[in-house]
């Protein structure tokens, strides 16, 4: 166990819905990172929270959005999903100040049919 | 052009051998740079990282960074069965500030 909680393992819904992923970051890591896992695309990073406030954004989609609660959870809701959004979504935390790594939840798999 | 550019594989090995992952990338910016492990279906897990450029040693592992080359390295001595899963470079640094740039991953099965 990583200490990087993600809810829930598995989801598959239809083509036009919304889901919510959620994230609990390991004790005491302020950073919350967000990223998507397709076999043709690799880890692609879509959006970092500290301390609630967003810091940084990658090749997320305007359909998709997340933020951070006062508890630190983050959520990463994703809508008018399509069939390519079929992919493996990563949450992982990191600890504030000096680099020294991320690291990852167990992932989300979400299936769009 | 990727950034961070990785073999795929498979590579394909037994057991004992010396394994050697390897990944080029493009921004001479990057600073920190990473190998991550990552089992089928699992989260990837962080084995190691270094700064900038030289050597890293942890147990069986060695990570390697030629900043000159832009050419980063992971070897693994007597490679086991349990070393089998996909292995993703990542680096950070300058305008990406924490954000990590993954390669995309290289399968390796080592064999019994």
């Amino acid at each position: 166990d990583s200490g990087v909680t993600q809810t829930p393992k598995h989801l598959i819904t239809a083509t036009g819905q919304r889901v919510t992923l959620r994230c609990s970051p390991r004790s005491g890591d302020l950073s919350v990172y967000w990223y998507q896992q397709s076999l043709d695309q690799g880890l692609q990073f879509l959006i970092h929270y500290y301390n609630g406030e967003e810091r940084a954004k990658g090749n997320i989609l305007e359909r998709f959005s997340a933020q951070q609660f006062p508890d630190l959870h983050s959520e990463l809701n994703l809508s008018s999903l399509e069939l390519g959004d079929s992919a493996l979504y990563f949450c992982a935390s990191s600890l504030p100040g000096a680099w020294n790594g991320y690291t990852f939840g167990s992932g989300t798999r979400l299936t769009v049919v | 052009q990727k950034e961070v550019e990785q073999d795929p594989g498979p590579l394909s090995v037994p057991e004992g051998a010396i394994v050697s992952l390897n990944c080029t990338y493009s921004n001479s910016a990057f600073q920190y740079f990473m190998w991550y492990r990552q089992y089928s279906r699992k989260g990837p897990e962080l084995l190691m990282y270094t700064y900038s450029s030289g050597n890293k040693e942890d147990g069986r592992f060695t990570a390697q960074v030629d900043k000159s080359s832009k050419y980063i390295s992971l070897f693994i001595r007597d490679s086991q069965p349990s070393d089998s899963a996909t292995y993703l470079c990542a680096m950070s640094g300058g305008n990406a500030g924490n954000m990590l740039t993954f390669g995309g991953g290289t399968r390796l099965m080592v064999k019994p």
